[in-house]
């Protein structure tokens, strides 16, 4: 069964862009979670999307969003980049949101200038 | 609230010598803890799980932990380092209910192998 991926892997954008990534979820997961993770601020979570509705937000502001379709698909958005979200976006999948295992993909990387 | 405290930021072992990776958690609930592994460049790989069953918990590559919940701590070790082993650990609370995805992760540790 093929993993978590994400698209693209790696991204470097200007200051003042948007930016959209992508994420697949494993054959079957429908829960899909978004992590950010820097050097200075670790890991931490930006939202969960299960049944194209977003069940959980982290403490991050408007300017991520994010939506899933109906194949469990999900994408993340950055609206008007800043230089500190220059990070590793890390999405994760599970079954469903009972199920406390999560499969995590290989990450993009995102480079903003 | 919940958290995670890793005591170490980096540990240095030689090869075929024993490691331990030192988490503390502090959670209103039983919590479910979790250690994942990030190679460089690479996305997360869970090693184990503790989900209120067995306290001691046995992983991927050797990898076990101890929940001991009177000193809120899940310790990760090995009995024999790999040089395949270096790499950044993290320690994880999660919320025993599974309602949320929300993944609490703990700073990290940089796990140096020496040959």
């Amino acid at each position: 069964k093929a993993g978590v991926t994400q698209t693209p892997r790696y991204l470097i954008k200007t200051r003042g862009q948007q930016v959209t990534l992508s994420c697949s979820p494993i054959s079957g997961h429908r829960s899909v979670s978004w992590y950010q993770q820097t050097p200075g601020q670790g890991l931490q979570f930006l939202f969960e999307y299960f049944s194209e509705t977003q069940r959980n937000k982290g403490n991050f502001p408007g300017r991520f969003s994010g939506r899933q379709f109906s194949n469990s698909r999900s994408e993340m958005n950055v609206s008007t980049l800043e230089l500190g979200d220059s990070a590793l976006y890390l999405c994760a999948s599970r079954q469903v949101p009972s199920y406390n295992e999560q499969f995590f993909g290989p990450g993009t990387r995102l480079t903003v200038l | 609230a919940q958290s995670v405290t890793q005591l170490d930021s980096h540990v240095s072992v030689s090869e075929g010598t024993p490691v331990l990776l030192r988490c503390n958690y502090s959670s209103s609930y039983s919590p479910s803890l979790f250690w994942y592994v990030q190679h460089p460049n690479k996305g997360l790989q869970l090693l184990l799980k503790y989900t209120s069953a067995a306290t001691l918990v046995k992983g991927i590559n050797g990898f076990e932990a101890e929940f001991k919940k009177s000193e809120t701590s899940f310790h990760l070790t090995k009995p024999s380092a790999h040089m395949s082993d270096a790499a950044e650990y993290f320690c994880v609370v999660s919320d025993l209910s599974g309602n949320t995805g929300k993944l609490i992760f703990g700073q990290g540790t940089t796990l140096q192998v020496k040959p």
